[in-house]
């Protein structure tokens, strides 16, 4: 089943360190969205990659996040110095254009 | 925000149709109705879209209203594996990113 594969699964990262959460799409396609999500709340767009580009980052934090997708290997969404804040479910999402987004299960991440 | 209205929760009764309404009053021409699921600890799972005809998969089906005001979507015989968060979400197909989610209908299927 080649679905879209997140990892890890758990993060557990200290105050000011670096997480690095992976995303690989569905095969074929080309287009990748990060989405956040709190507890007991909908998923909030975070940026939209396709290969080399970001498209629009509107929803990503000016500072400490940052998003790639690179020609080769997965996608990245990299949080540095981490705060307690940043904890939450870190949705990828894949999609071939203009055809239904298809979501991975996500990377919980937990800051101490 | 969210452009959609959905209750808040329902309860279904296993094997029965779970008939799960949505009101979109201001969507406008261009815009699509999705409809995802999310179960708990999951990702979302898409389930179905339309634009103004009703639409069946063997998931579901999607029935919206002449005026596109609102829809509803028909899991046509509701198992356990059904409760989920059921999210109703409007979309212009030519932004092709930024679904904008809602807080959903929590489904529950009773046996």
């Amino acid at each position: 089943n080649a679905g879209v594969m997140q990892n890890p699964r758990h993060l557990v990262r200290r105050r000011g360190q670096e997480a690095r959460l992976r995303c690989s799409p569905m095969k074929g396609h080309s287009h990748v969205y990060w989405y956040r999500q709190l507890p007991e709340e909908g998923l909030k767009f975070m940026v939209y990659l396709q290969k080399e580009n970001i498209i629009d980052e509107s929803g990503m934090p000016k500072e400490r996040f940052s998003a790639e997708f690179p020609k080769e290997g997965p996608s990245i969404l990299r949080i540095q110095q981490v705060v307690r804040g940043d904890s939450a479910a870190y949705f990828c999402a894949s999609s071939e254009y203009n055809q239904p987004q298809h979501f991975g299960d996500g990377t919980r991440l937990s800051i101490l | 925000d969210a452009k959609t209205t959905q209750p808040t929760s329902m309860d279904c009764a296993e094997g029965r149709a779970a008939n799960l309404p949505c009101n979109h009053s201001t969507i406008s021409g261009n815009e699509y109705v999705y409809w995802y699921r999310q179960i708990h600890s999951q990702g979302p799972q898409y389930i179905i879209h339309g634009l103004k005809n009703n639409e069946t998969n063997e998931m579901a089906s999607l029935i919206i209203t002449e005026d596109r005001k609102s829809s509803t979507l028909i899991l046509p015989h509701a198992t356990l594996r059904d409760t989920a968060v059921y999210y109703c979400i409007v979309r212009d197909r030519g932004s092709n990113y930024q679904l904008i989610w809602g807080a959903g209908t929590k489904l529950i299927i009773k046996p």
